[in-house]
């Protein structure tokens, strides 16, 4: 399996505009999450899903940001308008969890910038 | 509120030593604990996990303890290599039912050849 899949690896943005994050999780994985890291909060958790529903939204922003999963092979994050504190490391991660394990895969992540 | 942070946020150590990383939960309802491991530019790595009805879980040179009297969770690396160093986060799911993770701060672990 090629492990959960984010785009782009990097996007550099000026202030005011749309960005759109792309992730394709593991393929029968049926949880989805999106994370930001920062150097000054860490690893925080914005959204999750499960069967394409959202479960938990309330680490996300909500006036700027969206999330999406049309199908159980996409989702995506929206910022709308971007401000220069979205700076930061987007992770996306997915997850089967099981009697053993609640392990979650972690993508490579989008590198935002936003001037 | 909840919360996972680590006592030593950087670990250096020799290659070959035996290393060390800890950390103190402060939810006593958490019934899940796992290690990441991430190396620059990278997402994190899942390295171990274990379950609260253990006390211990050994993979290919790591270990995982629980100590839930104390709430502290330790992972250890044996034979330390150079490719060991990388920021270790410890998480729990204090949330039963839900698959929420609490990630704590980090530790960075540096091996010296």
């Amino acid at each position: 399996d090629a492990g959960v899949i984010q785009s782009p690896r990097h996007e550099v943005t000026e202030m005011g505009q749309e960005v759109t994050l792309r992730c394709k999780p593991i393929s029968g994985h049926d949880y989805l999450f999106w994370y930001r890291q920062t150097m000054m909060q860490g690893l925080e958790l914005l959204v999750y899903f499960n069967n394409k529903a959202v479960m938990d939204d309330s680490g996300m922003p909500k006036d700027r940001f969206s999330a999406k999963m049309p199908n159980a092979s996409f989702s995506t994050l929206k910022i709308q308008p971007s401000e220069p504190r979205d700076s930061a490391v987007y992770f996306c991660a997915s997850s089967l969890p099981g009697a053993s394990t609640d392990t979650q895969y972690f993508g490579p992540g989008t590198r935002l910038t936003v001037l | 509120g909840e919360s996972v942070g680590l006592h030593l946020p950087t670990l250096s150590v020799q290659e070959g030593d035996n290393s060390i990383i800890n950390c103190a939960y402060s939810n006593s309802a958490s019934d899940y604990f796992i290690w990441y491991k991430q190396e620059s530019g990278k997402g994190p790595q899942f390295i171990i996990d274990i379950r609260s009805n253990m006390d211990k879980r050994q993979g290919q040179r790591v270990t995982v303890l629980l100590n839930k009297t104390v709430k502290h969770l330790s992972l250890q690396i044996a034979a330390t290599q150079p490719g060991d160093s990388a920021v270790y986060f410890c998480a729990e799911n204090p949330y039963t039912g839900f698959q929420k993770l609490v990630f704590g701060t980090g530790t960075r672990l540096l091996v010296s050849p």
